[in-house]
């Protein structure tokens, strides 16, 4: 079965320091990847998405990178953390092919930016 | 362009009463429809999903929804709530991109609605 982790937990940095938040997946091989964050009071936003090892489409404009170095495992980075950054970070994968691909959650990061 | 709009921000029940949960969707074709719930400090857990197949989805926990194409909504219900039922639940929109000769979906969440349970 598949399996998606994602670390740390929860996280709380001060502005101007770096991140670097990880998400691995098992069990499956060629995943569409995906960084989703969600702020407090509102929905997700897909932030970045990935079609294969060192694909990387972002979605909308901000303070972040996502990088995909190995086939299973998806980075989000910051070099200097803003106080917009804190949210509760969600990693999601789903399979490569079709259009009827469901995407799965991982547990989340909380991330609070001081 | 596709959105989600959640009616509701917070919903509060009585153990044991129907649950009806809100969503309106907007797209420019035939959607797929999710809803999603988040317990406090977890994850996303996907409740059910329609695709174009039969427009009652029938879910997990006793939840479902119906897909109505004239009314551009995708309501989710349950007859009776538990207490378990308390957490954060998310309608989503699907639209399906293609990128490099393969396919992705890209989802839109709605705000969410915050479900709370009374004794």
């Amino acid at each position: 079965s598949q399996t998606i982790h994602q670390w740390p937990a929860t996280l709380v940095q001060p502005v101007g320091s770096p991140l670097s938040l990880e998400c691995t997946v098992e069990g499956t091989s060629n995943p569409n990847l995906y960084w989703y964050r969600q702020a407090a009071g509102r929905g997700l936003q897909l932030l970045f998405y990935s079609v294969g090892i060192g694909q990387i489409s972002s979605e909308v404009p901000q303070n972040l990178s996502a990088s995909r170095p190995q086939d299973r495992q998806f980075i989000l980075s910051s070099k200097k953390l803003l106080l917009s950054d804190s949210g509760f970070y969600l990693c999601a994968w789903s399979r490569l092919a079709g259009w009827d691909n469901e995407q799965f959650f991982g547990p989340g990061t909380r991330l609070t930016v001081l | 362009a596709q959105s989600v709009t959640q009616l509701d921000s917070h919903v509060s029940v009585s153990e044991g009463t129907p649950v009806l949960l809100r969503c309106n969707y907007s797209s420019s074709y035939s959607p797929s429809l999710f809803w999603y719930v988040q317990h406090p400090n977890k994850g996303l857990q996907l409740l059910l999903k329609y695709t174009s197949a039969a427009t009652l989805v029938k879910g997990i926990n006793g939840f479902e929804a119906e897909f109505k194409k004239s009314e551009t909504s995708f309501h989710l219900t349950k007859p009776s709530a538990h207490m378990s039922d308390a957490a954060e639940y998310f309608c989503v929109v699907r639209a399906t991109f293609n990128a490099g000769g393969t396919s992705y979906g890209k989802l839109t969440f709605g705000q969410g609605t915050i479900l709370t349970v009374h004794p």
